[in-house]
C-alpha cells in the first residue's frame, strides 16, 4: 500500500500570505498526484491534477509541483475563501489520500 | 456538466448490508475513459477510497475493504451502486460517489450522504 503523509496538519495564516503544504508518498508515484479543497459539509473540489496541472476554473494563485515522492501545493496570496481543509491523493496504484491539512485564519 | 447524486438508507443495523446508489446526469456511465468511484469520510476524519468500476463491470477495490465490498453498474439507468457487508459502527461515514477521469484525477463528486450504523 502507498501511504501519503501531509504536513503540516494545521496551518494558521493571514489573508495575503503565501502558504505551502507538503505531501510525501511512501514510494514513487511519478506525477500521479492530485490536490483537493474541502469545506465543512461539502464534497472535495479538485484543484490540481497530475501534480501540477490546474483544474479549469481554479484561480491561478493555486499551484502544484513535485514528482516521485515529494509534492507541494502553494497558494500565492491567501484569500478569505481559501480557508478550508486540503487533501492530496495519489492515483498511481489504487488511490490513497493524505490525512489533510486544515488551513485556519491566524 | 456532470452531476452525481447518492441515495440510500441513512441508518443501517450492525451486521447488515449498506447499499447505496449513485445516479449520474449530464454524462453517461458508459463513456469510455472514466471510472465510477465510491469514497467515504468518517466523522471529522480524512478521506478513504473504497473502489471504482468501469462501465464494462471491471472493478478495483481498496485492499482493506475488498472482502466486504461490491460495486456494480447499471448502464440502462445510468447509475452505479455500492454494497458493503457486514457493517459495524466503524462504517459510519459520509459516502461520496465520484467520477475518476484517469489522468484528470477525480473531477466530479456527489454531495455525499451520511450513513450511520447503529442498532
Amino acid at each position: 500500500d502507498i501511504q501519503m503523509t501531509q504536513s503540516p496538519s494545521t496551518l494558521s495564516a493571514s489573508v495575503g500570505d503565501r502558504v505551502t503544504i507538503t505531501c510525501r508518498a511512501s514510494q514513487n508515484i511519478y506525477s500521479w498526484l492530485a490536490w483537493y479543497q474541502q469545506k465543512p459539509g461539502k464534497a472535495p473540489k479538485l484543484l490540481i491534477y497530475k501534480a501540477s496541472s490546474l483544474e479549469s476554473g481554479v484561480p491561478s494563485r493555486f499551484s502544484g509541483s513535485g514528482s516521485g515522492t515529494e509534492f507541494t501545493l502553494t497558494i500565492s496570496s491567501l484569500q478569505p475563501d481559501d480557508f478550508a481543509t486540503y487533501y492530496c491523493q495519489q492515483y498511481n496504484n489504487y488511490h490513497t489520500f493524505g490525512q489533510g491539512t486544515k488551513l485556519e485564519i491566524k | 456538466q456532470v452531476q452525481l447524486q447518492e441515495s440510500g438508507p441513512g441508518l443501517v443495523k450492525p451486521s447488515q448490508t449498506l447499499s447505496l446508489t449513485c445516479n449520474v446526469s449530464g454524462g453517461s456511465v458508459s463513456s469510455g475513459g472514466y471510472y465510477w468511484s465510491w469514497i467515504r469520510q468518517h466523522p471529522e476524519k480524512g478521506l478513504e477510497w473504497i473502489g471504482y468500476i468501469f462501465y464494462t463491470g471491471n472493478t478495483h477495490y481498496n485492499p482493506s475493504l475488498k472482502s466486504r465490498v461490491s460495486i456494480s453498474v447499471d448502464t440502462s439507468n445510468n447509475r452505479f451502486s455500492l454494497d458493503l457487508r457486514p457493517v459495524t459502527a466503524a462504517d459510519t461515514a459520509v459516502y461520496y460517489c465520484a467520477r475518476f477521469a484517469g489522468v484528470h484525477a477525480t473531477d466530479y463528486w456527489g454531495p455525499g450522504t451520511l450513513v450511520t450504523v447503529s442498532s
